[in-house]
């Protein structure tokens, strides 16, 4: 999973600003996954993306969360306006474009580790 | 209601003895996927049983596929420190979204 890389690691941020998490997807991959990781929990879905276009956001928040896959650059995972609920850890997956299988083929980065003061 | 539900939560044993944890489910899968994550990092994908009444191994650990593809189990045997982490179940929902389960979280005391 060491090919997927998310930034940063640790972020900080005070209620009511805006947290922007990074996810660069391995070489070759054009399929993009976020997912949520409370304490002592696992991971729940949140988006899939493909590079321009939201696939499944069935797992977003209604309000304050959104996210987004370029054609170039990072996959963007933002929330509005933090609150302490949001503090988790936010994971992001890739895997290789038409044809692959979630359950085979995807990798998941290192994490962000969000915490709203 | 939790689709998957890994049991026990926590367990904490000795090195060098054996454990077996469970993901059980009322639902029919077609396949089942067994992932670690230890501290700090993200899941690394351990197995995936596809048929009902499957075994695989993977050194010291043994992966079962329920006959009716509704569960599965993960025996470690003569575990060790290494072997510490949060021992997570998934299935895929749709084509590509994971649905895991809340975790067993496993100490090897040395």
């Amino acid at each position: 999973n060491a090919g997927v890389m998310q930034n940063p690691r640790h972020l900080v941020r005070r209620r009511g600003q805006e947290a922007r998490l990074r996810c660069s997807p391995m070489k070759g991959h054009s399929h993009v996954y976020w997912y949520r990781q409370l304490p002592e929990e696992g991971l729940k879905f949140m988006v899939y993306l493909q590079k321009e276009n939201i696939i499944d956001e069935s797992g977003m928040p209604k309000e304050r969360f959104s996210a987004e896959f370029p054609k170039e650059g990072p996959s963007i995972l933002r929330i509005q306006q933090v609150v302490r609920g949001d503090s988790a850890a936010y994971f992001c997956a890739s895997s290789p474009g038409q044809g692959a299988r979630m359950n085979t083929e995807a990798f998941f980065g290192q994490g962000t580790r969000l915490t709203v003061v | 209601t939790q689709l998957l539900e890994q049991s026990p939560q926590f367990l904490s044993i000795q090195e060098g003895e054996n454990l077996t944890v469970y993901c059980n489910s009322s639902s029919v899968f077609s396949s089942l996927q067994w992932y670690r994550q230890e501290p700090g990092e993200g899941p690394v994908l351990l197995v995936t049983v596809v048929t009902g009444g499957e075994v695989k191994k993977l050194k010291r650990l043994t992966f079962q596929f329920g006959d009716a593809r509704k569960d599965s189990s993960l025996h470690i045997t003569a575990a060790q420190p290494g072997d510490t982490g949060l021992y997570l179940c998934a299935v895929t929902r749709g084509a590509q979204k994971l649905v895991f389960g809340q975790g067993t979280r496993l100490t090897i005391n040395p």
